[in-house]
């Protein structure tokens, strides 16, 4: 079982530069999420989906946007690179929307901008 | 708000010796809690979880850990460290968000670092 992919898994992008973070999971989740970790921070989360056409803003949205058109796929866009979006995401699904609902995450993706 | 503490960001000990980490979380409803690790290079794997019943909750590769409400905490705990054991250890609390989605607060992490 692949589980949660994310691609590609690490990224250089100049300052203004764009770019869409891939994520997809074969497990027939509604409930995807996106996060970044920062040294010290812990995870934050982007944004999250409950299935295919709906999505919402999570603790720090701000320079991000989302899709989600099919079940299994949910890219994450960064429209104007700026340095403070040097970090590592990271994917996750869930089956449920339970708050008792294991999620399982992707590898992650480490950003640098540059 | 909620919120997970992680007090310890670095904690190093010895192969073969007990290990505690520590999580305290402030949520005003019952606590779904997590510890997930993350090794080098990985994403984050589940290693146990509270929802309700027995406060001693037993997880996989040997951890365990003990849901304490009235000190708002739940500490993981191994008996014997393995060198494989090195990772970083991640604490989360479960909340509701207005969609009904599951939200993990996480905590800032504690980094583990084993001795031979």
């Amino acid at each position: 079982n692949a589980g949660v992919t994310q691609t590609p898994k690490f990224r250089i992008l100049k300052i203004g530069q764009s770019m869409t973070l891939q994520c997809t999971q074969d497990m027939n989740h509604n409930y995807m999420y996106w996060y970044r970790q920062d040294p010290g921070m812990g995870l934050k989360l982007i944004y999250y989906s409950v299935g295919a056409g709906i999505t919402d803003k999570g603790e720090v949205p701000n320079g991000y946007n989302v899709s989600r058109s099919t079940t299994e796929d949910f890219p994450l866009r960064l429209e104007l690179a700026a340095p403070s979006q040097t970090s590592v995401y990271f994917c996750a699904s869930s089956y449920s929307p339970g708050m008792n609902t294991e999620a399982f995450f992707g590898q992650g993706t480490r950003l640098t901008v540059v | 708000a909620q919120s997970v503490t992680q007090p310890d960001i670095h904690i190093t000990v010895s192969e073969g010796a007990s290990l505690e980490l520590r999580c305290n979380y402030s949520y005003g409803a019952t606590p779904y809690l997590f510890w997930y690790v993350q090794s080098p290079g990985q994403g984050l794997q589940l290693l146990l979880k509270y929802f309700s019943g027995d406060t001693l909750v037993q997880g996989i590769k040997g951890f365990e850990a003990e849901f304490k409400r009235s000190q708002s905490s739940f500490n993981l705990r191994k008996p014997s460290v393995h060198w494989s054991d090195a990772a970083e250890y991640f604490c989360a609390v479960g909340v509701r968000t207005r969609r009904i989605a599951q939200k993990l607060v996480f905590g800032q992490g504690t980094r583990l670092t084993i001795n031979p």
